[in-house]
């Protein structure tokens, strides 16, 4: 066990639809990363926070955004579905914001598009 | 642009033999690698990391080396077990917002 928790385990909705992926770090952790897996892509960095704040952006669509509260936990918004959008969404957390770090990874969450 | 690049056949080994991994990068000099270990449908999980000054670092039955001339990072699995067998994926920063992981290499160790 990580220590880094997400829910919801298991996301089915329709194309169109919007969801919301939450991820809590590791006691402790001040950064947070969203990470996108899919079969294809391997995994892709979507964004970092650390301490609350933006620190690094990857390939996040437009229609992909996230934030991380003061509790230091981050939540995942994802709207407009489309099928591709279909793919695991693992978070990952470490103590210090360079990604030198080692990262923590949640057990993930699997969202299905229809 | 800058790139990690693992073959993404599954390497098949028989047990206690050891397995070698590889980890090219281009386009860019990492100042450090990392290896994580996947297990199907599992978040990934640390296991090394080696700086661009360190020729060599090991853990237990680990052994990871940089080699910056190849612009190749290698991971050794020694004395290879049935549970070792997982997918390894290498990662690295390119610089701001580039945290870059390869496709991972599946290792599949036989009884």
């Amino acid at each position: 066990d990580s220590g880094v928790t997400q829910t919801p385990k298991h996301l089915i909705t329709a194309t169109g639809q919007r969801v919301t992926l939450r991820c809590s770090p590791r006691s402790g952790d001040l950064s947070v990363y969203w990470y996108q897996q899919s079969l294809d892509q391997g995994l892709q960095f979507l964004i970092q926070y650390y301490n609350g704040e933006e620190r690094a952006k990857g390939n996040i669509l437009e229609r992909f955004s996230a934030q991380q509260f003061p509790d230091l936990h981050s939540e995942l918004n994802l709207s407009s579905l489309e099928l591709g959008d279909s793919a695991l969404y693992f978070c990952a957390s470490s103590a210090q914001q360079g990604s030198y770090n080692e990262q923590f990874f949640g057990p993930g969450t699997r969202l299905t598009v229809l | 642009s800058q790139k990690i690049e693992q073959n993404s056949e599954a390497l098949n080994i028989q047990e206690g033999k050891t397995a070698t991994l590889t980890c090219n990068y281009t386009n860019y000099s990492p100042a450090y690698l990392q290896w994580y270990r996947q297990d199907p449908g599992r978040g990934p999980v640390f296991l090394l990391l080696i700086r661009e000054n360190e020729k060599e670092k090991r853990k237990e039955r680990l052994k990871v080396t940089f080699d910056t001339t190849l612009k190749q990072s290698l991971f050794h699995i020694t004395a290879s077990q049935p549970a070792d067998s997982a997918t390894y994926l290498c990662f690295s920063s390119g610089g701001y917002n580039k945290l870059i992981f390869g496709a991972g290499t599946r290792l599949a160790v036989h009884p």
